[in-house]
Order: C-alpha cells, then sequence, then structure tokens
C-alpha cells in the first residue's frame, strides 16, 4: 500500500507565526493528495484537495503545494483556531492511505 | 445543509457482529460515493471502506477485507456498515463520510461518528 509519512509529528509554534507540514508518499501519486484538519472531539474538515485545491470555505491563509512524492501544508499566519492535528491522504492507489498526522501546538 | 447521521456502535465481545448505520441529508446522496473511516482512541485516521454512486463498486482496506461489508440504500438515503468477527483493534470511533466528486477519494463532509468498542 501506498505509506504516507508526515513530519513534523508535533510542530510548537505561536500565533502569527508561519507553519509548514510535509507529507512524503512512497509511490507517485501526481497531485492525488488532500489535506484535513481535525480538532479534539470532532471530525475532520477537508482543507485541501488535489495537492492545492482549497475547500469550500477555507480561509486563504491555507495553502497547499506538491506533486508526486512530496507535498506541503501551508498555514501563512496561524490563528488561535488552526491549532489542531493535520492529516494528508492519498487517492492515487486503492487502499486510501492517511498520514500519521502533524500536531500543531501553541509554544 | 450536509448531515451525516451515525448510528449502531456499541460495545460488542470479541468475535461478534455489529451493524452501523449513516442516514444522510442535504445533498442528492444517489449521486455521490460514500465511506466509511475509523480512529482508534488516541490515534490516527484509517480509511475502511467506500462504495461508488451508480454501480455500487466497494472497497475495503486489507484489514477489514472478508469481515466488513459496506452498503447504500439509494431509496433511503442510507449507508450501512456490518461489520463481522470483530476484533479488539476494531475498537474506534467510526465516521461517515461523503466523497467529494465521482471519482474524487476525497472526503468533504463527515458525521461526528459512533463509537464501536470491542471487548476480549
Amino acid at each position: 500500500e501506498t505509506v504516507l509519512t508526515q513530519s513534523p509529528a508535533t510542530l510548537s509554534l505561536s500565533p502569527g507565526e508561519r507553519a509548514a507540514l510535509s507529507c512524503r508518499v512512497s509511490d507517485n501519486v501526481r497531485s492525488y493528495l488532500a489535506w484535513y484538519q481535525q480538532k479534539p472531539g470532532q471530525a475532520p474538515r477537508l482543507l485541501i484537495y488535489d495537492a492545492s485545491n482549497r475547500a469550500t470555505g477555507i480561509p486563504a491563509r491555507f495553502s497547499g503545494s506538491g506533486s508526486g512524492t512530496d507535498f506541503t501544508l501551508t498555514i501563512s499566519s496561524l490563528e488561535p483556531e488552526d491549532f489542531a492535528v493535520y492529516y494528508c491522504q492519498q487517492r492515487r492507489n486503492w487502499p486510501l492511505t492517511f498520514g500519521g498526522g502533524t500536531k500543531v501546538e501553541i509554544k | 445543509e450536509v448531515q451525516l447521521l451515525e448510528s449502531g456502535g456499541a460495545l460488542v465481545q470479541r468475535g461478534g457482529s455489529l451493524k452501523l448505520a449513516c442516514a444522510a441529508s442535504g445533498f442528492s446522496f444517489i449521486n455521490y460515493a460514500m465511506g466509511w473511516v475509523r480512529q482508534a482512541p488516541g490515534k490516527g485516521l484509517e480509511w475502511v471502506s467506500a462504495i461508488s454512486a451508480s454501480y455500487h463498486v466497494t472497497y475495503y482496506a486489507d484489514s477489514v477485507k472478508g469481515r466488513f461489508t459496506i452498503s447504500r440504500d439509494d431509496s433511503k438515503d442510507m449507508l450501512y456498515m456490518q461489520m463481522n468477527s470483530l476484533g479488539v483493534e476494531d475498537t474506534a470511533r467510526y465516521y461517515c463520510a461523503k466523497v467529494r466528486a465521482t471519482s474524487e477519494w476525497y472526503f468533504d463532509y463527515w458525521g461526528q461518528g459512533t463509537l464501536v468498542t470491542v471487548s476480549s
């Protein structure tokens, strides 16, 4: 199966800072990668699909980039509500697979 | 407004069975693929199963293949997951999720999940 490795596991930042989250994929998935945000006690929320397209209602401070095996989710300036866990997911190959997650915590 | 409401989670003994249901509303259910994603306590997300619109083609993670069966009733806007031969490793919150678009197997709407606990 296609393995997604997210780094770092935890990112400690202050509000207003820029966050860059990495997702490395074991196979070439072209641009078929999404990012989700999950807050404690809540269901995940789709942020980015097909590597760089923002989902409906997602603020412009969230952006995605990359293709092939290396992808990045960037949050340009962290808002208090952005502290959460972020997951990547590929749809290029079955089974669908998620990364292990990156927790963005308040420094 | 899209809404997905799961039900059917419970405490069950190892080797037992359970059937999860998901009631969908706010969108044209018949036109969208659907899926189940689970999350063990304190762990990450794991895709479990999916079913297409139209021909109801089904897909499964290796960890549940042969034990779980996904189905849908388009006349009732309902998604189901029959879970057999449950093991402690199946303990998780199970989310019902809508697929974003045809052949775009991302999940753009999620329910709040239903908790399945398998005891040994």
